[in-house]
């Protein structure tokens, strides 16, 4: 099992509609979480970290679960510039090393 | 202020041959972060520095693959012998401490072994 999964879509998502997906990871150690976004052919970038208690920036939403190991984006109104693929990336052991998911692509069409 | 700077972008190579890749940190930043990139295998982590020392090299493939850091502002990654399923791209991140802190990732080098 993947220390880290994610569905890889791509979810197709009419411009203005709202999209969720998630992200579980296999270790209940884990300490950390975050959402970083790349774009085709260019490199990642966090979009934001994941607190316990859920956080919001703009039209994103991002909540972690522990009870179940999973964490959940939500992006609002979806722009067209909101198609990328959305990478879940946790800190699994003590220390700076972080594990990314695979990815899961979105896809906002008009 | 500069971003993490990865040298050359695009490198096409044969077989056999040596290929070394270069990066430079942002100024400041403690760790640097060596990751590869493929469709079949997602974002892997192959060696990451504290403060130039290599702390965890488990993800590096095989002996092939080395990496240095022989200052604070330069890190490579070299591949020798290269070999066809080398072909990726091949990321440098740095961040500015050692913890789980946001990595800044260059643009990438671009491998292709023919």
């Amino acid at each position: 099992r993947k220390e880290v999964e994610q569905d890889p879509g791509p979810f197709n998502v009419p411009e203005g509609a709202t999209v969720a997906f998630n992200c579980t990871y296999s270790n209940s150690a884990s300490q950390s979480f975050f959402w970083y976004r790349q774009d085709c052919r260019k490199e990642p970038k966090l979009l934001m970290s994941v607190y316990s208690s859920g956080n919001e920036d703009g039209r994103f939403t991002a909540q972690l679960n522990r009870a179940s190991q999973y964490i959940s984006l939500l992006i609002r109104d979806s722009k067209l510039s909101d198609s990328a693929t959305y990478l879940c990336v946790v800190n699994i052991a003590a220390g700076n090393k972080l594990t990314f998911g695979g990815g899961t692509r979105v896809l906002v069409k008009p | 202020d500069a971003g993490v700077i990865q040298s050359p972008r695009h490198e096409v190579t044969e077989m056999g041959q040596e290929v070394t890749l270069r990066c430079k940190p942002i100024s400041g930043h403690n760790s640097l972060f060596w990751y590869r990139q493929t469709m079949m295998r997602g974002l892997e982590l192959l060696i990451y520095f504290n403060n130039n020392v290599p702390i965890d090299d488990s993800g590096m493939p095989e002996d092939r693959f080395s990496a240095k850091m022989p200052n604070a502002s330069f890190s490579t990654l070299k591949i020798q012998p290269s070999e066809p399923r080398d072909s990726a791209v091949y990321f440098c991140a740095s961040s500015p401490g050692v913890g789980p802190y946001e990595q800044y990732f260059g643009p990438g080098t671009r491998l292709t072994v023919t």
